[in-house]
């Protein structure tokens, strides 16, 4: 079993703030996704990175896979109340694994 | 263009019950996902088609758990009987690949029917 555990599993911050959360494994896998999931919807996708090392931005949201293909980040400047949601990352090796998920809270 | 749809969106049954979950993918694609999300938790793969075949149902519940997809298009998921652990949203997403691939194609997901085992 490839587990993808991720790190915080729940944080609460303040509009504006910085975070960054984590998403592990023991396991290399040959793509890694983000997902962004809101209460009472399914996940929507918010990159995929595919080659060890690389880097993604979408808007204030950095991506990174990390150089052995077995850990990613996401890195969030100027948190705002719209970034709350349920983070989760997706592995792809010989299975598609999710992760624990990161529930993240953007306080006002 | 429509999205992948579900039905129902909610669902209380008592333990012991069956139930069964439909859902239809966006037209056109060829890959269709189930997944079993407990609170709190990541979602996790029941079964994956591509058109009518089963791809991967490692971690389906035979026992209790079948899915079919006959004509390659929409999907039905069951539970017969249903246990006080089976309380969780199930998703179902598809993709557009016809073949599988080295990274993960984009899923799109339906909002879930939300199941609660009494």
């Amino acid at each position: 079993t490839q587990l993808l555990e991720q790190s915080p599993q729940f944080l609460s911050i303040q509009e504006g703030e910085n975070l960054t959360v984590y998403c592990n494994s023991s396991s290399v896998f040959s793509s890694l996704q983000w997902y962004r999931q809101e209460p009472g919807e399914g996940p929507v996708l918010l990159v995929t990175v595919v080659t060890g090392g690389e880097v993604k931005k979408l808007k204030r949201l950095t991506f990174q896979f990390g150089d052995a293909r077995k850990d990613s980040s996401l890195h969030i400047t100027a948190a705002q109340p719209g970034d709350t949601g349920l983070y989760l990352c997706a592995g792809n090796g010989n299975q598609f694994y999710f992760g624990t998920g990161t529930s993240l809270t953007v306080i006002p | 263009e429509a999205g992948v749809a579900q039905s129902p969106r909610y669902k209380i049954i008592e333990k012991r019950q069956s139930v069964a979950f439909w859902c239809n993918p966006i037209s056109g694609h060829a890959t269709l996902y189930w997944y079993q999300q407990i609170l709190g938790q990541g979602p996790k793969l029941l079964i994956q088609f591509q058109n009518n075949g089963v791809v991967d149902d490692s971690q389906l519940p035979k026992d209790r758990f079948s899915a079919e997809r006959l004509k390659g298009v929409d999907s039905t998921l069951k539970i017969q009987p249903a246990k006080l652990e089976d309380s969780a949203v199930y998703l179902c997403a598809s993709s557009l690949s016809k073949r599988r691939t080295l990274y993960q194609e984009t899923q799109y997901f339906g909002p879930g029917t939300r199941l609660l085992v009494l």
